[in-house]
């Protein structure tokens, strides 16, 4: 069965800091990788993918994240972290059949200190 | 483009209640999925419609819950009697046809479900 597991419940970046979040994952094969924000009081938004091919995905907002099959992880980076960058941030597994459903991770909330 | 609507935003109920969440997904999105949202937690699928019907529906917990999609559209899921543990958000997502790959849901902001 597939799993996702994001280790740190809460990190606190100072504005202008690198971020790095970090996902691993547990899959029979190689999975649809995602990860998804969520601000306050909105919707998960889709912030990058990883479906095959170049291993480091960029996204939106100056996002980006690297797939390393060695170590089962994703994790998600930005190197200069903006005060609007505060949410939760879901890492997410899907299944490579077009299903289309996707198993999501318990979250990382971002507090950004001015 | 209006994005995935959902209503109430907000509801508190007593426990033993029935309740109601109502979705409308983006125009021309033939899937459609129901996530639930616990605190503290990442969103888990309920259910999952390809049009009308209902594809995946192994973890919606059938004994209280019901979910519909009539015409394809838009969806009502529905709990009776609400338990306590059923407090959470609940989340509707839509995706357009032929999106399996992509992986691109798009989601609601959500119901939060009091259940007291």
């Amino acid at each position: 069965a597939q799993s996702v597991t994001q280790p740190d419940i809460h990190i606190t970046v100072s504005e202008g800091a690198s971020l790095e979040l970090r996902c691993n994952y547990s899959y029979g094969a190689t999975p649809y990788l995602f990860w998804y924000v969520q601000s306050p009081g909105q919707g998960l938004q889709l912030l990058l993918k990883y479906f095959s091919g170049d291993t480091l995905v960029q996204g939106i907002k100056g996002f980006e994240a690297e797939f390393k099959r060695s170590q089962s992880s994703f994790n998600l980076r930005k190197p200069s972290v903006h005060w609007s960058d505060a949410a939760e941030y879901f890492c997410a597994v899907g299944e490579p059949t077009g299903a289309n459903n996707l198993f999501f991770g318990t979250g990382t909330r971002l507090t950004v200190i001015p | 483009e209006a994005g995935v609507v959902q209503s109430p935003r907000y509801k508190i109920i007593e426990k033993k209640q029935p309740v109601a969440f109502w979705c409308n997904p983006i125009s021309g999105h033939n899937t459609l999925y129901w996530y639930r949202q616990n605190l503290g937690q990442g969103p888990e699928l309920l259910i999952r419609y390809e049009n009308e019907e209902a594809v995946d529906d192994s973890q919606l917990p059938k004994d209280r819950f019901s979910a519909e999609r009539l015409k394809g559209v838009d969806s009502t899921l529905k709990i009776q009697p609400a338990e306590l543990g059923d407090s959470a958000v609940y989340l509707c997502a839509s995706s357009p046809r032929g999106s399996g790959k992509t992986g691109e849901l798009f989601f609601g902001e959500g119901s939060r479900l009091t259940v007291l």
